[in-house]
């Protein structure tokens, strides 16, 4: 079957770095998507990998270990905006997106 | 407009009514998809379109219906609402639906079935 799996809640401190993992498993493989949805919103689009290796985009990075169905969001220097739900998906050999439960992110002051 | 709209925002419904909640995109993307999302479940995909005239089933798409007669519009119909679809309802949109496509969702449309 298919499944993504990531944690439930984390909680960090506001200039923190933290890391949300995402281990997956799909029929085919087509890349692993990171979305951020704050609470009542919609998700928005952060970072799509499809090959190994670590995507950086400002704050934000993605690391992808397709060997290990494996993921990672880093998010550097918190901000209180960045609270939010952070959702793994990944894309299977139909082009169709599979969605973990998603990562409630708390940051406290 | 600008990116994806949905109508309603919010909806309460009696079990056994007929709904149709609408999505418009004016980014002429050729696919568009519809999704719920529950608290502690993923998104779940209900039907999808990679182009104007076709549509596909997608995880859960019992209950509902869709059609997708031109590039901008895709509404989806609960012929005879159940309690079991009161959720929050994601219309998406994606330029080819294809490899490393990006998925620009609506706002959201929270149903309540009674």
């Amino acid at each position: 079957g298919q499944n993504i799996d990531q944690p439930t809640e984390m909680t960090a401190t506001e200039g923190a770095i933290v890391q949300i993992n995402c281990t997956y498993q799909t029929s085919g493989f087509n890349g692993l998507f990171w979305y951020q949805q704050h609470a009542g919103e919609a998700p928005t689009f952060l970072s799509y990998n499809v090959l190994d290796g670590l995507e950086e985009k400002g704050r934000f990075s993605s690391f992808l270990s397709r060997s290990k169905g494996y993921s990672y969001l880093l998010l550097k220097e918190l901000q209180m905006k960045d609270s939010a739900s952070y959702l793994c998906a990944g894309m299977d050999s139909n082009y169709q997106l599979i969605w973990g439960a998603g990562t409630k992110l708390i940051i406290k002051p | 407009i600008a990116g994806i709209t949905q109508a309603p925002t919010s909806q309460i419904l009696a079990a056994g009514r007929r709904m149709t909640l609408r999505c418009t995109q004016d980014m002429r993307h050729n696919a568009m998809y519809w999704y719920r999302q529950d608290l502690g479940l993923g998104l779940r995909l209900i039907h999808y379109s990679n182009t104007a005239g076709t549509t596909g089933k997608g995880e859960v798409p019992d209950g509902y219906s869709v059609s997708r007669a031109n590039t901008d519009d895709f509404p989806l119909t609960l012929a005879s609402a159940v309690p079991s679809q009161t959720s929050v309802y994601f219309c998406a949109s994606s330029d080819s639906g294809q490899v490393s496509d990006t998925q620009y969702f609506g706002p959201g449309t929270r149903l309540t079935v009674l």
